[in-house]
């Protein structure tokens, strides 16, 4: 699997827009890029994924370059409960892998008031 | 109902005694995991099982032995466990075609 680098922290202003920048500058053709975060104490969660094309849910927005060597995660208005470290991986095709994840070190973000 | 649910939320333990951590979802996923996170790291897969069959260890330790009685549950068995297998241990499950998974709150291990 790509390898991802993330930066160790980064903090934002509440109501804000959070971007959180990985870069994957090894990803092959058939790799997904995901980001999960986990707030402290707690499981990890799925924010979003995509292959090639931005991608936009309820809870962010991934962009992803044309090369695909780098993504941000988009937080569009940041609020204290996003507090928490944000893990992008990137891994093989989905069918092949059995939804096996394997974390980096992650980003610490810390939205403050 | 798109839970994981772990228990016990808190375990000590001592290095000769016997335990179980237990997972259950009930969302019809077939693949489930464990992982365990050590304080200030990230998580580490230890199994993988996909239809209830294992599929993937990462050279865990024998002293861990996981089990999945039936497409629902998950378990993992722990002996003779050493104080450096103090950690968080997390559960997930996925439709194992993709990496969208489902974490649990997760069991949080001491073991004296």
């Amino acid at each position: 699997d790509a390898k991802t680098t993330q930066p160790t922290s980064m903090d934002c202003a509440e109501g804000r827009a959070a971007n959180l920048p990985c870069n994957h500058s090894t990803i092959s053709g058939n790799e997904y890029v995901y980001w999960y975060r986990q707030i402290h104490s707690q499981g990890p969660q799925y924010i979003i994924h995509g292959l090639k094309n931005n991608e936009t849910n309820e809870m962010a927005s991934l962009i992803i370059t044309e090369d695909r060597k780098s993504s941000t995660l988009i937080l569009p208005h940041a609020t204290l409960r996003d507090t928490a470290v944000y893990y992008c991986i990137v891994s093989l095709d989905r069918g092949s892998t059995l939804g096996r994840l394997y974390f980096g070190r992650g980003t610490q973000l810390t939205v403050w008031p | 109902d798109t839970e994981v649910t772990q228990t016990p939320k808190h375990l000590v333990m001592g290095m000769t005694n016997k335990k179980s951590l237990k997972c259950e979802q009930h969302m019809g996923h077939r693949a489930m995991y464990w992982y365990k996170q050590k304080a200030k790291k990230p998580p580490e897969l230890m199994f993988v099982y996909s239809y209830e069959k294992l599929s993937i260890n990462e050279s865990v330790p024998s002293r861990f032995s996981p089990e999945c009685p039936n497409s629902s549950l998950l378990n993992l068995h722990l002996h003779a466990l050493q104080p450096e297998d103090s950690a968080l241990y997390l559960c997930a499950s996925s439709q194992g075609s993709g990496l969208e998974a489902f974490f649990g709150q997760g069991t949080r291990l001491t073991v004296v």
